[in-house]
């Protein structure tokens, strides 16, 4: 059965701070999607990355990274010089190649960014 | 422009009062989904399909139907409402199953 979690229900840091929001899965396939999703304080949720198994590198994309291991089942995401505006939920979620209709999510990390 | 949009946005009905929540993508996805999400749980699943006529149950579809008559509409149906139905739902859709996911706004529904 496929898991997602987020260990850190709530992150609080100060503007200019670097933050990193964890993600542990859990999955018996050998090929599976992992995602990260936005949800600010309006509430829509927005899509930031898709990264399937076999790509294990590290993406950047301006501020945000994304750090992928295998050997420890995470997929951490970074936040470099935060900002107010990334005050959000972020999701992690875990999609199985076997039964990709079936999409679980972690349940969130609360991130507050302070001026 | 590419959107998934659900109606109402936000309801408040009465228990036992049935209630349909409508999704329509424009991006001729294949696949479609509803979740829920209740604070402190994420979002969880209640229903995918993966095309046409083609409907699976997620982690959380008991109250709940869904039917894929056409593959842009996926409505929501909740035959008799209850107090813990209330909720923020999304509906969602991707290219195919494991893509990327476009959600809808949300659909803010309370039952009492």
């Amino acid at each position: 059965a496929q898991k997602v979690t987020q260990a850190q229900t709530e992150i609080s840091v100060v503007e200019k701070e670097d933050v990193t929001l964890d993600c542990v899965y859990e999955t018996r396939d050998t090929t599976y999607y992992l995602f990260w999703y936005k949800q600010p304080p309006s509430g829509e949720l927005v899509f930031l990355i898709r990264r399937n198994s076999f790509d294990e590198q590290n993406e950047i994309s301006g501020r945000y990274s994304w750090n992928f291991q295998k050997s420890t089942s995470s997929f951490n995401f970074t936040i470099t010089a935060s900002q107010v505006v990334d005050s959000a939920v972020y999701f992690c979620a875990l999609s199985e190649a076997s039964n990709a209709g079936k999409s679980t999510f972690g349940d969130g990390t609360t991130l507050t960014v302070k001026p | 422009e590419a959107q998934v949009t659900q109606n109402p946005r936000y309801l408040i009905t009465v228990t036992g009062k049935k209630l349909t929540v409508t999704c329509s993508q424009n991006m001729n996805h294949e696949y479609m989904s509803w979740y829920r999400q209740d604070p402190g749980l994420g979002l969880r699943q209640i229903y995918y399909s993966m095309n046409v006529e083609v409907t699976d149950k997620g982690d959380v579809p008991e109250g709940y139907k869904v039917s894929r008559k056409e593959k842009r509409n996926f409505p929501l149906i909740l035959e008799s409402p209850s107090p813990n139905q209330t909720s923020l739902y999304f509906c969602a859709s991707s290219l195919v199953a494991g893509n990327t996911i476009y959600f809808g706004e949300g659909s803010w529904l309370t039952v009492v």
